[in-house]
């Protein structure tokens, strides 16, 4: 079945240690999103690729970066994590920027000790 | 700034009667409409959606109603089920750009 896959599901990282997140995706999509999602919140879009094209939400902080190496993966590096970046990481795909349905992977649920 | 609206964040509904869960927005310029569901360790995966051009879509027992004038979403699930107990999120978009309110939980009791 065509899907969303993010790696790992879970993860732990220490305070400043940097991390780094995946997401791979069978659908063949263009538009590949990250969102951040703390309990009880809206999921909060911190950058989309569109193809090639990196495009940063203007409030996502620089500590967050990704990489788009090919169609079917992205990944989220955090540089230097913060207690406050514990959250759910949700990765997305999409036919077309902004093209009506995304399909999400899982999540993977970030704990900063 | 909340452009997405969900102001219930639960819900508890019989089994087989109606759930109705409500979304409002603030941006008239919003010309997509979604509701996702998600399920707990689970992304969300999409339910339904509407166009802005129309009032009301469903899709067996799912039916999303679209008030312009109130900028008021609704998600109507008739009969409700066991297994539709999970956090529905709205969504909405203009341009490049979704914007999701924060969930409703839904518990259908059976």
């Amino acid at each position: 079945d065509a899907m969303v896959i993010q790696n790992p599901r879970y993860q732990v990282t220490q305070f400043g240690k940097p991390v780094t997140l995946s997401c791979s995706q069978t659908l063949n999509h263009n538009v590949m999103y990250w969102y951040q999602q703390k309990s009880s919140q809206a999921p909060k879009l911190l950058f989309h690729y569109y193809d090639k094209d990196f495009n940063n939400e203007a409030d996502t902080p620089d500590n967050f970066q990704s990489r788009r190496p090919n169609t079917s993966f992205c990944f989220l590096d955090i540089r230097s994590p913060g207690l406050g970046d514990a959250a759910m990481y949700l990765c997305a795909t999409s036919n077309i920027a902004g093209g009506y349905e995304q399909y999400f992977g899982p999540g993977t649920r970030l704990t900063v000790t | 700034d909340q452009q997405v609206k969900q102001n219930s964040p639960s819900l508890s509904v019989q089994e087989g009667r109606i759930s109705i869960l409500n979304c409002d927005y603030t941006n008239s310029m919003f010309d997509y409409f979604l509701w996702y569901k998600k399920y707990p360790a689970e992304g969300p995966t999409f339910l339904i959606s509407i166009s802005s051009i129309k009032d009301k879509n469903e899709d067996g027992r799912f039916t999303v109603f679209l008030n312009k004038s109130a900028k008021h979403l609704s998600l109507h699930i008739v009969p409700s089920q066991p297994g539709d107990s999970a956090v529905y999120f709205c969504a909405a978009i203009f341009g490049n750009q979704f914007y999701f309110g924060t969930g409703t939980s839904l518990t259908v009791i059976p």
